[in-house]
């Protein structure tokens, strides 16, 4: 079964531009979370989705928004970047929203903001 | 508000020696503790889990040993290998599915 996708791996934008992250869940989970991370910080959660409404959402500003797909598919989305936003955003699935249910991690997307 | 705290930050082991890395949490929501192994260039893999009303889960060379009272676990990993060699993160998970995280210990295993 093939794991979490995420597109594209790498990205580099400029402040101020806004930005789109795509993840793709393994087939069959149907709760997908946003995670953060950065040296600083290190992981941090942004919000989770199932059935394409969200449960859960972090600490983070309203510029980073997110979406879930009838297909369980979800985006994230990123406004008017700024420096700080440099980071691996990562998505991770897992079968439903059930405490205790394994999360599993994609290989992130690499965002560079200039 | 760091919830979980990890240490050591770093760890160098020696091949065949066992590798220990703690965390302790404050936050008594959480009532399940993952542990999560990831290598550069990639996203973190679960690795092994407990939940609290247990003291000890064993895996192979990883072990989780927790003490509820103390609110603090540990991941132990026997016989540590050079593949091993990754940094490791404790979590804690409170209802909502949302993994509040150490700050990771990066271990390297000397051959």
């Amino acid at each position: 079964k093939a794991g979490v996708t995420q597109t594209p791996r790498y990205l580099i934008k400029t402040r101020g531009q806004q930005v789109t992250l795509s993840c793709s869940p393994i087939s069959g989970h149907r709760s997908v979370s946003w995670y953060q991370q950065t040296p600083g910080q290190g992981l941090q959660f942004l919000f989770e989705y199932f059935s394409e409404t969200q449960r859960n959402k972090g600490n983070f500003p309203g510029r980073f928004s997110g979406r879930q797909f009838s297909n369980s598919r979800s985006e994230m989305n990123v406004s008017t970047l700024e420096l700080g936003d440099s980071a691996l955003y990562l998505c991770a699935s897992r079968w439903g929203p059930a405490k205790g249910l394994a999360q599993y991690f994609g290989p992130g997307t690499r965002l560079t903001v200039l | 508000q760091q919830q979980v705290k990890q240490s050591p930050q770093s760890l160098i082991v020696q091949k065949g020696g066992i590798s220990i890395i703690n965390c302790a949490y404050e936050n008594t929501a959480f009532d399940y503790f993952p542990w999560y192994q990831q290598f550069p260039g990639k996203g973190p893999a679960l690795l092994i889990a407990i939940r609290p009303d247990v003291s000890e889960k064993k895996e192979g060379r990883f072990t989780i040993s927790f003490n509820k009272s103390a609110k603090q676990f540990s991941l132990h990993i026997m016989d540590s290998q050079p593949g091993d060699s990754a940094t490791y993160f404790c979590a804690g998970e409170t209802s909502g599915s949302r993994l509040t995280f150490g700050e990771g210990t990066q271990l390297t295993v000397n051959p």
